[in-house]
């Protein structure tokens, strides 16, 4: 079965920094571009980075360079994002999901189940 | 930055047909996919590249796309299809994949 985990969410202080992870089993996870997602309470989804399959190649959102970075480890099939500089924008339930082809304008089709990052005092 | 626009919500009867746009300049000329997302999961896709259905998904859903808008169609609506769409695409000018607000689907 084809299946992403989160994992490493929870509540921390502005400022703070926070690593999240993302266990992929069910296919062979170095073909694969992974991205995260995220997604404020009550609000819509918002691309936050992407990583290729070497983990050579990274972009970010606006809202999070400088402070987010993605990376992975293709030998424990594993998807990261360490996030420095929290603020409480930051505040949201994040998403690692497969990017299903090679292409940039492919679309999502394997999601994790979500992790929730709390930024507060 | 590209912008996707989507009603914030659409209500249909139940056996009737639901329509959720996505609009976006020239988004004719882009992939669009959509997810749907039923509360407290995550996002699952159910149309890519415009009118393909994803796997698993029943072919009462459809989409398309041309000029200026996207178009996801549900027919035959049941209870079961209540829940959050968003519509996505590639905007090639930033390299960012972006993400319309999502539409809420509420089935009478």
């Amino acid at each position: 079965e084809v299946r992403l985990v989160e994992s490493g969410g929870g509540k921390v202080q502005p400022g703070g920094s926070l690593r999240l992870s993302c266990a992929a089993s069910g296919f062979k996870f170095n073909n694969y571009w992974m991205h995260w997602v995220r997604q404020a309470p009550g609000k819509g989804l918002v691309w936050v980075s992407r990583i290729n399959g070497e983990g050579t190649t990274t972009t970010y959102a606006d809202s999070v360079k400088g402070r987010f970075t993605i990376s992975r480890d293709n030998a424990k099939d594993t998807l990261y994002l360490q996030m420095n500089s929290l603020r409480a924008e930051d505040t949201a339930v994040y998403y690692c999901a497969r990017f299903q082809g090679g292409g940039s304008s492919d679309a999502f089709d394997i999601w994790g189940q979500g992790i929730m990052v709390t930024v507060s005092s | 930055s590209y912008v996707l626009t989507q009603a914030p919500s659409v209500s249909v009867a139940p056996g009737k047909t639901a329509r959720i746009t996505c609009g976006g300049d020239n988004i004719g000329g882009k992939s669009v996919h959509w997810y749907q997302q039923k509360p407290g999961q995550a996002p699952v896709l159910v149309i890519h590249y415009d009118t393909d259905r994803a796997s698993g998904i029943p072919d009462r859903f459809s989409g398309s796309n041309s000029g200026n808008t996207a178009t996801l169609t549900i027919g035959r609506v049941e209870a079961g299809d209540e829940a959050d769409y968003f519509c996505q695409v590639w905007d090639s000018t930033s390299d960012h994949q972006v993400f319309g607000g999502g539409t809420k689907l509420t089935v009478l």
